[in-house]
């Protein structure tokens, strides 16, 4: 069965960097694009960043870009979150989710891990 | 940007109902729209893809419709195991978008 691994989140103070990972199985990862995506205390989903099955293409939000980066290391099926510069508004779970079939629909979840940007 | 605005944000109805949560976009999407739903301290999980497809193992009484800005998930009789926040997201322009959430609350 398709599974998503977070790792990597933890708290760090404004101005820090810090990189998620995600650890994919159960699937062909190199025929699938990898979102991720976040989300506040207590409010929605913030869709943050997607990589194309070859690492070829990435988007980012306005919130992140220039700040955040993905990458992806397809002998380890595993996608990266490099983020920096990082502020208290980053502060979020993050979840990486995979593309259903280059739709751009989040068709499966990590369980998520929490960023906390604190001083 | 395409903007998504999800109604009500709270629902309250009781076991057995039938539930109407509403999305609309701040210009047409097509049917290139997702919802998803969200228990408490669990990821979300997809349930409609392209307006109306329930994905795979979504129980039938979930159902999606709608096109261009306006668009409705329909739960035909409430479970308990249905309460929960649902989200819409568009993906037919970029940056994929989600809606603010409907929370869907037992009376």
């Amino acid at each position: 069965q398709v599974q998503l691994v977070e790792s990597g989140g933890g708290v760090v103070q404004p101005g820090e960097s810090l990189r998620l990972s995600c650890a994919a199985s159960g699937f062909t990862f190199t025929n699938f694009g990898m979102h991720w995506v976040r989300q506040a205390p207590g409010k929605g989903l913030e869709w943050v960043t997607f990589i194309q099955y070859n690492g070829n293409n990435k988007y980012y939000a306005d919130s992140v870009k220039g700040r955040f980066a993905i990458s992806r290391d397809n002998s380890k099926n595993t996608v990266y979150l490099q983020m920096n510069s990082l502020r208290p508004e980053d502060t979020a779970v993050y979840y990486c989710a995979r593309d259903m079939d280059s739709a751009y629909y989040l068709y499966y979840w990590g369980q998520g891990t929490l960023v906390t940007v604190s001083s | 940007e395409i903007v998504l605005t999800q109604s009500p944000a709270t629902l309250s109805l009781s076991p057995g109902e039938r539930a109407t949560l509403s999305c609309r976009a701040s210009q047409s999407v097509s049917s290139h729209l997702a919802w998803y739903q969200q228990k408490p301290g669990l990821a979300p999980r997809l349930l409609i893809y392209d307006a109306s497809n329930r994905a795979t193992g979504i129980p039938a009484r979930f159902s999606g419709s709608g096109s261009g800005t306006d668009f409705t998930l329909t739960i035909s009789s409430l479970e308990p195991e249905d309460f929960a926040v649902y989200y819409c997201q568009q993906r037919s322009n970029w940056p994929p978008a989600f809606g603010q959430g409907t929370r869907l609350e037992i009376k």
